[in-house]
Parts: C-alpha cells; structure tokens; sequence
C-alpha cells in the first residue's frame, strides 16, 4: 500500500523558519495538500497543488515540490502556528488517498 | 460559506451498523467531489471513502472495503455513509469534506465501537 513519510516532530523558536517534509515515490507526478489540526479542531488546508495557498492564509505558509518529497515551510513562525500537519496525496493511479502520519510542530 | 454538518454518530457494539449524514450548504453541492475522513482518538487522519458529483465514480480505503458504502443525494445536499459490521478500530471521529483537495471539512462526528 501507498505510504507518505513525515517526521514526527519539528520544533522552532518564534520568528524561526519551520520546514516540514513529506517523502512519497508518486509525489513527482502528484500533487501534495497540506492539512493545519489545532488541538480539538478539524483539520484547515493551508497549502494545495504544491505551492498555492488558499485565502485567508497567512503568506509565511509556502509549499514546495521535487522529486520524491514535498515541504511545507513556515517562515517566521509564530506560537498559533502550533498544530498537528498533515500531507496528503494519491498513488500513481489516483484511487488511493492517503495522508502521512502526521507531524506535530512546536513553537518555543 | 461553506457549510458541513455531521451527524449519526454515536455508541454501537462491534458488529452493529451505524449511518452518518453530512449535510452540506452555501455551495452548489451536486458540482463537487465528497470524502469521508476519520481519526481515531489520539492518532492521524485516514481517508475512508470518495464520491465523484454524480455518484458514478466511489473508492474506499482497503481497511472497510465491503463494509462501508458511500453515497449521496443530490436533492437533499447531504452525503451518507452506511457502516456495517463495525470494529473497535473502526472508533474515530469521521469527517465529511469537500473535493479532492478537501479544502472545507464538517466538525466531525464520534462514532465509537464497545461493548
């Protein structure tokens, strides 16, 4: 089955760059979603297609994509941006959805 | 705006069957793909189940295939997935959300499987 690899834990002090990996083999033809969970809330798309952001977030949110991995990267992060994030994706023929395990970010 | 309500959650012993609602609003809801996705208490999310606008097109994670289906009524703007024979690990809050990039997600329903 189809799996996509996060770290389990990133952790930044304020104003520092947070970077967020997601290794996948069906990533370079694929596009990766990245998900932002607060502590008992549902989940926020924060980045889709690789890079675009939705309205309403903040643009130290940016997404990247090459070959195998795709990166969420907070620039400046700020204490709210504490939260669980998750990347998503297909497999190869696309009937397959499957989010990485999930990685939890500290700002300290 | 977007709206997602979940609904028909709740306590079942392992075997029993359970059917969740979504119902859906300030959106043409019969122009969009649907998931369902869950959580089990303290772990990640995990896709469950997709329908394409018209309902021709459905896929379910392997992990209830044959057990759950999916579906959708147009008419009522409201999706539906039917659980049967549940499992303890099938306890989660299950999630309804919009198309393939899930950019709207409901606040989730609990359904829980004891006895």
């Amino acid at each position: 089955s189809y799996e996509l690899t996060q770290p389990p834990s990133v952790s930044v002090s304020p104003g520092q760059t947070a970077r967020i990996t997601c290794s996948g083999d069906a990533l370079p033809k694929k596009y990766a979603y990245w998900y932002q969970q607060k502590s008992g809330q549902a989940p926020v798309l924060v980045i889709y297609e690789d890079s675009k952001r939705p309205s309403g977030i903040p643009e130290r949110f940016s997404g990247s994509s090459s070959g195998t991995m795709a990166t969420l990267t907070i620039s400046g992060a700020q204490v709210e941006d504490e939260a669980d994030y998750y990347c998503y994706s297909t497999d190869s023929s696309g009937n397959r959805k499957v989010f990485g395990g999930g990685t939890k970010l500290t700002v300290l | 705006e977007v709206q997602l309500v979940e609904s028909g959650g709740g306590l079942v012993q392992p075997g029993g069957s359970l059917r969740l609602s979504c119902a859906a609003s300030g959106f043409t809801f019969s122009s969009y793909e649907m998931n369902w996705v869950r959580q089990a208490p303290g772990k990640g999310l995990e896709w469950v189940s997709y329908i394409s606008s018209s309902g021709s097109t459905i896929y379910y994670a392997d992990s209830v295939k044959g057990r759950f289906t999916i579906s959708r009524d147009n008419a009522k703007n409201s999706l539906y997935l039917q659980m049967n024979s549940l499992r303890a690990e099938d306890t989660a809050v299950y999630y309804c959300a919009r198309e393939e990039s899930f950019d709207y997600w409901g606040q989730g329903t609990l359904v829980t499987v004891s006895s």
